[in-house]
């Protein structure tokens, strides 16, 4: 069975700090995808990123960054320089065989200005 | 963005009446999900459908019926509601996997369910 865990239940920063939400997945299987989603206070979900479990090299996007080590398991967001805009609600999720969706409780994050 | 349209965006009803709720996509795409999101749970699978008649259990499915007669339409159905159904349930639609990777959820905008 696959799972993911987001141990941080909240965080909060302040403005221009950086900040690294945390995700551990579980799964048997050596094809396998992981994304972030994005829910801001309006509520619709967004899309962020997809990997897949072939290509471990991190990836930047403007302030955001992720770091997918397989060898813990994790697959970690990044955000550079806060802002005030980026609250929301972040789910990690995890499919496999691009079915199967599991999602992670989710990491409220407060970005205080 | 996808084109996912969920209704209705906000339904309170009393405990023991049924309720329905539509997600209709312009996509034409196979899969098609309903999730539910709760505090300290994320969102939580309830039925999934890989094509016309065809669906399967998620991981919360109890107290829930789909059913799905044409592409673009997925009905999640709450034979007779009860309070712990109280949540916010979203649609997703995605593509099938293929050889050259997996495909990204699509979520609608989201259904407020409130059981009295």
């Amino acid at each position: 069975a696959q799972k993911v865990t987001q141990a941080q239940t909240e965080i909060s920063v302040v403005e221009k700090e950086d900040v690294t939400l945390d995700c551990v997945y579980e799964t048997r299987d050596t094809t396998y995808y992981l994304f972030w989603y994005k829910q801001p206070p309006s509520g619709e979900l967004v899309f962020l990123i997809r990997r897949n479990s072939f290509d471990e090299q991190n990836e930047i996007s403007g302030r955001y960054s992720w770091n997918f080590q397989k060898s813990t398991s994790s697959f970690n967001f990044t955000i550079t320089a806060s802002q005030v805009v980026d609250s929301a609600v972040y789910f990690c999720a995890l499919s496999v065989y691009g079915q199967n969706f599991v999602f992670g409780p989710g990491t409220r994050l407060s970005v205080l200005p | 963005d996808a084109g996912i349209t969920q209704s209705p965006r906000h339904k309170v009803t009393e405990t023991g009446t049924p309720v329905t709720l539509r997600c209709h996509q312009t996509e034409n795409h196979r899969y098609m999900y309903w999730y539910r999101q709760d505090p300290g749970h994320g969102l939580r699978l309830i039925h999934y459908s890989y094509g016309v008649k065809d669906t399967d259990k998620g991981e919360v499915s109890d107290g829930y019926s789909v059913s799905r007669s044409k592409t673009e339409d997925f009905l999640l159905t709450l034979e007779s509601a009860t309070s712990s159904q109280t949540s916010v349930y979203f649609c997703a639609i995605s593509e099938p996997y293929t050889t050259t990777g997996g495909e990204k959820l699509f979520f609608g905008s989201g259904t407020q369910l409130s059981v009295l």
